[in-house]
């Protein structure tokens, strides 16, 4: 069975200083990767899709993320953190190669900007 | 164009009462599934619709859930007997989930379910 793992349920970073959230995955099969972003009362926007194309993955508001097969990771970087990145962000798996479209969640990590 | 659409936004209600949440799913996307999020459990899938195949209930926690997919498009999730862990959001998404490149979920902005 496929299982993401987040470190770190909270991260507090200063406004301008480097964002990054870790997610570990655990797949038989190489997985479909996702970082979700989720702004209070809202539902779920994709930042970022892994997909075995190029590795090192860019996606929306400046957010990219490098899958590493070595080390079963794709964690999510930003250069320079702004105050509205302040959110809940969610990795995620799915097994396409299995059909299994379904997404397996991490638990999330909530990100704080300090100005 | 419209995104996902969840109905109702919140819904309270008794113990032991039936409760339908519904989802408007994108226009001409194919995939439906149903999610659950809540502070213990985290994010949860629940259901899978794609087509005209049968969905995949892997997720169900209980009988007392169940969903359904109306001409491919409006999705309902029924939960019968409803009882206090039941209380979370329940999420939809919807994907065009044609080849390789289309399985990006959209999805709506939720029902935050009570039980009291």
């Amino acid at each position: 069975a496929q299982s993401v793992t987040q470190l770190g349920s909270h991260v507090s970073v200063s406004e301008g200083a480097l964002v990054l959230l870790r997610c570990n995955y655990s797949s038989s099969v190489p997985p479909y990767l996702f970082w979700y972003v989720q702004y209070p009362n809202q539902g779920l926007q994709l930042l970022l899709k892994y997909t075995s194309a190029a590795t090192l993955v860019k996606g929306i508001n400046g957010f990219e993320a490098e899958f590493k097969k070595s080390e079963t990771s794709f964690h999510l970087t930003k250069p320079s953190a702004h105050m509205s990145d302040a959110a809940e962000y969610f990795c995620a798996v799915s097994d396409q190669a299995r059909g299994r479209r379904a997404l397996t969640f991490g638990s999330g990590t909530r990100l704080q900007v300090q100005p | 164009g419209a995104g996902v659409s969840q109905s109702p936004s919140n819904k309270v209600t008794e113990k032991g009462k039936d409760v339908e949440l519904r989802c408007d799913p994108i226009s001409g996307h194919t995939a439906l599934y149903w999610y659950r999020q809540s502070l213990g459990q985290g994010l949860e899938f629940l259901i899978y619709f794609q087509g005209n195949s049968a969905p995949d209930k892997s997720g169900l926690p209980s009988d007392r859930f169940s969903a359904e997919r109306t001409g491919g498009s409006v999705s309902t999730l029924t939960i019968q007997r409803t009882q206090q862990e039941d209380s979370a959001v329940y999420l939809c998404a919807s994907s065009l989930d044609r080849g390789l490149g289309s399985h990006e979920q959209f999805f709506g902005p939720g029902t935050r379910l009570t039980v009291l």
